[in-house]
């Protein structure tokens, strides 16, 4: 089956750095890539929503500045988190998607803490 | 855009008793709409999924319901077992790929052995 990997599993940073967050498709091509943040005991909550090649759509109130996404290849996206605050603390997690298979499949999530 | 209300945000059953956990959502156009199990800090895990196209789908004793007039959708669990006790989110989106899927804000079942 369809399978997303997505590193780190675990990242404590301190205030004010950037980290970096990467979700691979190892056996399909994600033409979409969505990336949610979940916080403790709350629900998923999209972020944004890459396609190759595009610049990012982004929901509203999440800072494109402050959250970067790049999807330049079918099989990789990236999520940086810039001048991480403790705030920023949560659960990220990607889940990709492909026009010629239905379904999503998510990454195996990140746990930011931002100390 | 697409909004999606899951009902009750907890549920405790004895076990061997059933468990139904209620959506409901806004866009019409929404036709795919999954069932996902979340366990403590892991990947949500897809249970069952319904399309516009049937009103109900079964998997052994999962079971999801869908009213596409009103706009609702259920999972059913039959025999509950302590092992299904997670987190459960409903979903919806306007087809199965490259669209977004909007959650509900999930049920915390427990189940009481």
């Amino acid at each position: 089956g369809a399978v997303v990997s997505q590193h780190p599993s675990r990242v404590i940073c301190k205030s004010g750095t950037s980290v970096k967050i990467e979700c691979r498709s190892l056996d399909f091509q994600a033409t979409t890539m969505f990336w949610y943040r979940q916080f403790p005991k709350q629900s998923l909550m999209l972020m944004a929503t890459s396609n190759e090649g595009s610049k990012a759509t982004y929901e509203q109130g999440v800072e494109k500045d402050k959250f970067l996404i790049n999807h330049a290849s079918l099989t990789l996206s990236t999520l940086t988190v810039t001048s991480a605050h403790p705030e920023d603390s949560s659960f990220y997690i990607c889940s990709a998607s492909d026009t010629n298979r239905d379904g999503y499949t998510f990454g195996s999530g990140t746990r930011l803490t931002v100390v | 855009g697409e909004n999606v209300e899951q009902h009750p945000s907890t549920l405790s059953v004895q076990e061997g008793d059933s468990a139904v956990i209620k959506c409901t959502y806004s866009d019409s156009a929404s036709n795919y709409f999954p069932w996902y199990k979340q366990e403590l800090g892991k990947r949500p895990q897809l249970i069952i999924d319904i399309r516009s196209n049937v009103g109900e789908k079964k998997d052994q004793r999962i079971a999801v319901t869908l009213n596409k007039t009103a706009k609702h959708f259920s999972l059913h669990i039959t025999e509950t077992q302590p092992e299904d006790s997670a987190v459960y989110f409903c979903a919806a989106a306007p087809k199965a790929a490259g669209n977004k899927l909007t959650f509900g804000g999930g049920t915390r079942v427990l189940v009481k052995p």
